[in-house]
């Protein structure tokens, strides 16, 4: 039973450029959460989804931030006209339940703006 | 939500037990959890524990929980060099997704 798959593990961009993330959730999971971690930070919550549905994205920066789990494919975190400070590792995770399951965590994105 | 508290570094030598510490903020937590963190990887669910559980053993790792302090801990006997990692506690608040600490470092030295 593969794990969380997140890709690219390393993305580089030029600021002002999108960065597109994704995720595919362990088999039979179906809900979605997604975080960052900053250098020497812990993990601040962005989002969570299931299927074609925005659960709660109170972490998600009001601009240039978007999330997204359709019905066929994997999640995708995309962050429009990247800039410095969104360079961070950003991590997927997935549950079988709701909020009260573990979360299963991907290798997570590396996203150097340059 | 409030931030769960952790120490930031432990160094323990290869053979001793390791303990690390954690206050959590929210009384209505269902779940608290350990995570392991191994440099450029993702989390690895290490325990968790239930609000109404005072302690949970698996092997080497010792959860202790004290509802009354918000306080977790997590004792890692016979600690070995394998063991070096971020270590973070997390909680479900109530009615939002897990809270992460920033997570202890912990250095063995064999």
């Amino acid at each position: 039973n593969a794990g969380v798959m997140q890709n690219p593990r390393h993305l580089v961009r030029r600021r002002g450029q999108e960065a597109r993330l994704r995720c595919s959730p362990m088999k039979g999971h179906s809900h979605v959460y997604w975080y960052r971690q900053l250098p020497e930070e812990g993990l601040k919550f962005m989002v969570y989804l299931q299927k074609e549905n925005i659960i709660d994205e109170s972490g998600m920066p009001k601009e240039r931030f978007s999330a997204e789990f359709p019905k066929e494919g994997p999640s995708i975190l995309r962050i429009q006209q990247v800039v410095r400070g969104d360079s961070a590792a950003y991590f997927c995770a997935s549950s079988p339940l709701d909020r009260d399951s573990p979360l299963h965590f991907g290798n997570g994105t590396r996203l150097t703006v340059t | 939500g409030e931030d769960v508290e952790q120490s930031l570094f432990l160094s323990v030598r290869e053979g001793d037990s390791s303990v690390i510490n954690c206050t959590y903020t929210d009384s209505s937590s269902t779940y608290l959890y350990w995570y392991k963190q191994e440099p450029g990887a993702g989390l690895q669910l290490l325990t968790y524990i239930f609000s109404n559980m005072d302690m949970k053993q698996d092997q080497r790792l010792t959860v202790l929980l004290n509802k009354k302090d918000k306080h977790l801990s997590l004792r890692i006997a016979d600690t070995q060099t394998g063991d070096s990692a971020i270590y973070f506690c997390a909680e479900n608040q109530a009615g939002t997704a897990l809270i992460f600490g920033k997570g202890t470092t912990l250095s063995v030295s064999s």
